[in-house]
């Protein structure tokens, strides 16, 4: 069967400072991959989603970048943190158009 | 570009009440899923609609899916306070090619239930 993990699963880090979350799919080859912002615990906003290595395609032009390494490994990333990323960043998958399975999530403080 | 709006964004029933949230598209989709979050978890996928006019039971749960395929609604009959959490919907439009699609999430209806 399939599973997703992301860690952290919480971080507190001070403004300015750099950010990485990481997120690794098994049991699947090839899916789609996804980078979702939680604001306030309400709306989805997402970030960036990914068909392929290498592959990222942008929503949301911010101070956030994310990278493909590998064909199961999604990178989210910050070089200089703001007060307004503080939120709960979850990561997803999906095989093509299919269904999206969410990981458990990282609750980042930005302090 | 697509939108799905969602109401209401909150809702509080007594336990063994009813309730109901309501899924608007802006444009015509491919499908239509349910997810639903507990507090402090993640978004778990609940049920996807694909046929025009398509009606879906999991025991409580109904959804639907209107026949333009621009709208959706899931309901719940007689709560329980395992039912907290917020729904939310998400609309699938494709654009074109293989893999071009996008999947636009509502923000969530947050259901508290009374026990």
């Amino acid at each position: 069967s399939q599973t997703i993990h992301q860690w952290p699963a919480t971080l507190v880090q001070p403004v300015g400072s750099p950010l990485s979350l990481e997120c690794t799919v098994e049991g699947t080859s090839n899916p789609n991959l996804y980078w979702y912002r939680q604001a306030a615990g309400r709306g989805l906003q997402l970030l960036f989603y990914s068909v392929g290595i290498g592959q990222i395609s942008s929503e949301v032009p911010q101070n956030l970048s994310a990278s493909r390494p590998q064909d199961r490994q999604f990178i989210l990333s910050s070089k200089k943190l703001l007060l307004s990323d503080s939120g709960f960043y979850l990561c997803a998958w999906s095989a093509g158009s299919d269904t999206q399975y969410f990981g458990p999530g990282t609750r980042l403080t930005v302090l | 570009g697509q939108q799905v709006m969602q109401i209401p964004q909150y809702q509080h029933v007594q336990e063994g009440e009813d309730f109901t949230t309501y899924c608007n598209s802006s444009t015509t989709l491919s499908n239509i899923q349910w997810y639903k979050q507990r507090p402090g978890g993640h978004p778990v996928f609940l049920i996807q609609l694909v046929k025009s006019g398509e009606v879906k039971k999991q025991k409580r749960l109904t959804f639907q899916f209107g026949e333009a395929k621009k709208n959706s609604s899931l309901h719940i009959t007689a709560t329980q306070t395992t039912d907290v959490g917020t729904y939310f919907c998400a609309g699938y439009q494709e654009l074109g090619g293989g893999s071009n699609y996008k999947l636009t999430f509502g923000k969530g209806t947050l259901l508290t239930v009374n026990p």
